[in-house]
Order: C-alpha cells, then structure tokens, then sequence
C-alpha cells in the first residue's frame, strides 16, 4: 500500500514557466515532508521541506504548499530553468514517531527549451 | 568532504551468490537507512537505524541482512541473490528521522544474472 504517491510519471514544461508537481500522501501521521530531486547516476539531493504546522515554504525559485485537509503537497518552481530536470521524489515522515522517511516513485521533469 | 559513501559503484552477481555492500558516513549521522530504486519506481526503504547497535525493517527487507557496529558504517547483505534483486541501491544518512535531509551515496548498481 503506497503511503506517498506522485501519481504523474511524467511532466514536460517549456523553459521559464512554471513547473508544478503533486504528491498525495495516505498516512495520517505524516507530520514532515520533504522533495528530492535526483540526476541519472546520482544519489538523490535534498530540495526543501515543509513542516505539517505550516502550508507554505519558499527556497529562492522553489515553493512547496502544504494542504492537510486534502493530504496533498505539491512543489512549484518558477521560473523553470534547463537544468531542473530531474527525478523529483516526495518523502514524507512522522517526527511524533521517529519514524523513517517513505518516498514516492518520483516525477520526472523535463524542461522544454 | 566525503558524505556519504558507497562501494562498489557496480556489481554483477550470479544467482546464489551473496555480497555485501558497503556505506560509510563521516557526517556523524545517527541515522542511517538503505533504499533500492527499481526501473520506473520510488524508492523503497529496505532496513534503517537509529543508532549504532539498533537496525529495523523497512518496506522490503526480505532477502536482505545488515549490521551497524559503529555510528560510520551501515553494511547491506545479500546471502542468496536472486534476479529481483537487481537493482540500484543507495544508503543514506541524516541526523535523526525527517526533519532534517538525508544525505545520500552515489548508488550501487547491482545485476543479479
């Protein structure tokens, strides 16, 4: 049973707009949420986080808004640059629980020049 | 500045064969968690831990066995590898769960033939 799903595989945008990436998460104890963005060949690297007391967190071009009630997170990028494509990761985790952190099958990005 | 680091990089095995991968961190990470990325999908966390001398199950643990002796080293067994096995694998390290991000190795790249 998938706990966090990023359920589009794919998504291509044109350079300098905005990218947006969803992820929906089933766990109810989820309190911490994080994306990763991951290069071929490459381990993946954190991006930015958001904490379930907040709804929004901002990075320079990156954003993720938070929406508990619907249980869905998603990351904004703007504006969307060559080199953000990627394999973008949800994870999300409990602190309450000290628990591990669950990622999704990820979303690939592909930027359109 | 290391990270976290993962050896080997590639490795081809036969079936019934076992091997063990090797993650080491020099972040001081409490946290420590191992994930194997198949084609298409998320990553699925096999076994983590929380500290040196405690380890846990994750998603996928059968088929797997690890050890975590000292706070830097958090190996991965294999003692009978089967073709569903193969896999790209990554260890990761963080300084407790979610909160904060987890730094991840390069990956192993693991054929099992």
């Amino acid at each position: 049973d998938q706990q966090v799903k990023q359920n589009s595989p794919s998504l291509s945008v044109q350079e300098g707009r905005i990218s947006i990436l969803n992820c929906d998460y089933t766990n109810s104890m989820f309190d911490y949420f994080l994306w990763y963005k991951k290069y071929p060949a490459e381990g993946p690297t954190f991006l930015i986080s958001i904490s379930s007391i907040k709804d929004k967190n901002e990075d320079g071009r990156f954003t993720v808004f938070l929406n508990k009630s619907a249980k869905h997170l998603s990351l904004h990028i703007v504006p969307s640059q060559p080199g953000d494509s990627a394999v973008y990761f949800c994870a999300a985790s409990a602190l309450k629980k000290d628990d591990k952190i669950i990622f999704g099958k990820g979303t690939r990005l592909h930027i359109l020049p | 500045n290391a990270g976290v680091t993962q050896t080997p990089k590639f490795r081809i095995l036969k079936i019934g064969q076992s091997m063990t991968l090797q993650c080491t961190q020099d972040m001081n990470h409490n946290y420590m968690y191992w994930y194997r990325q198949d084609p298409g999908m998320g990553l699925k966390l096999i076994y983590y831990s929380v500290g040196a001398g405690i380890t846990d199950k994750g998603e996928v643990p059968n088929g797997y066995n690890v050890s975590r002796s000292t706070t830097e080293d958090f190996p991965l067994r294999l003692e009978l590898a089967a073709p569903s096995q193969t896999s790209v694998y990554f260890c990761a390290s963080s300084t407790r769960a979610g909160n904060t991000e987890a730094f991840f190795g390069q990956g192993t790249r693991l054929t099992v033939v």
